[in-house]
């Protein structure tokens, strides 16, 4: 069965670190990859995806991530974090078959930083 | 501003009393998803309504139904709630099911408690 794992459940980071949050998944087809993030109180918001080209893309507030097909592995990256990117992010693949698309969603990590 | 609306945002029922959770759009979009998130875990597709095109997930128990009257409201109904089916119920849009121009917006959720 196609599933999406992260790493992490829970992180905690002083202001200024940096930040890198795995995700795997396990399809062996062409994806599209999505990074989305839930602030407290709010609802989920893509931060950034990934459909093709440019293996390394680049979303909102400074997130980027990596794509990098031979690992399966769609990892996300803050090089500085800041207290308000305290949220949970979720990593989510689209396989493309079946004749639609549909995303699966990691677990999600949740993301503490403290000033 | 173009957004996904769930009303209500709290709902409490009782065991086996129906139940109905409601999702509305203003961006226009073709398709509608249902999603149910319980505590710590993914958020799992429950169903989605293409057009009128009604595509139920394969382990989606039979207590689950939806309606979609129109473009802009979208209904679950849950037949007879169990203390398992508590969680957060995400309702997301997207203008098509493939391409580039998929991409999921999310609504603030539904969160169900069962007595």
């Amino acid at each position: 069965a196609q599933s999406v794992s992260q790493h992490n459940h829970h992180v905690i980071l002083s202001e200024a670190a940096s930040l890198e949050l795995g995700c795997n998944y396990s399809y062996g087809g062409t994806v599209n990859l999505f990074w989305y993030v839930q602030y407290p109180g709010q609802h989920l918001q893509l931060l950034l995806k990934y459909f093709s080209g440019d293996p390394l893309v680049k979303g909102i507030k400074g997130f980027e991530a990596e794509f990098i097909k031979s690992k399966f592995s769609f990892n996300l990256r803050k090089p500085s974090v800041q207290w308000s990117d305290t949220a949970e992010y979720f990593c989510a693949v689209n396989p493309l078959s079946g004749g639609y698309n549909k995303l699966i969603f990691g677990a999600g990590t949740r993301l503490a930083v403290h000033p | 501003d173009a957004m996904v609306i769930q009303n209500p945002r709290y709902q409490v029922t009782q065991f086996g009393k129906p139940v109905t959770l409601s999702c509305s759009q203003t961006l226009n979009h073709n398709v509608m998803y249902w999603y149910q998130q319980k505590s710590s875990q993914a958020p799992k597709l429950l169903f989605h309504y293409y057009d009128k095109d009604f595509n139920n997930e394969a382990d989606t128990p039979d207590n689950f139904q939806s309606r979609r009257p129109n473009t802009s409201f979208c209904f679950l109904d849950i037949r007879s709630p169990g203390l398992g089916d508590a969680a957060m119920y995400l309702c997301a849009t997207s203008k098509l099911r493939t391409g580039s121009a998929y991409e999921q917006y999310f609504g603030p959720g539904t969160r169900l408690t069962v007595t």
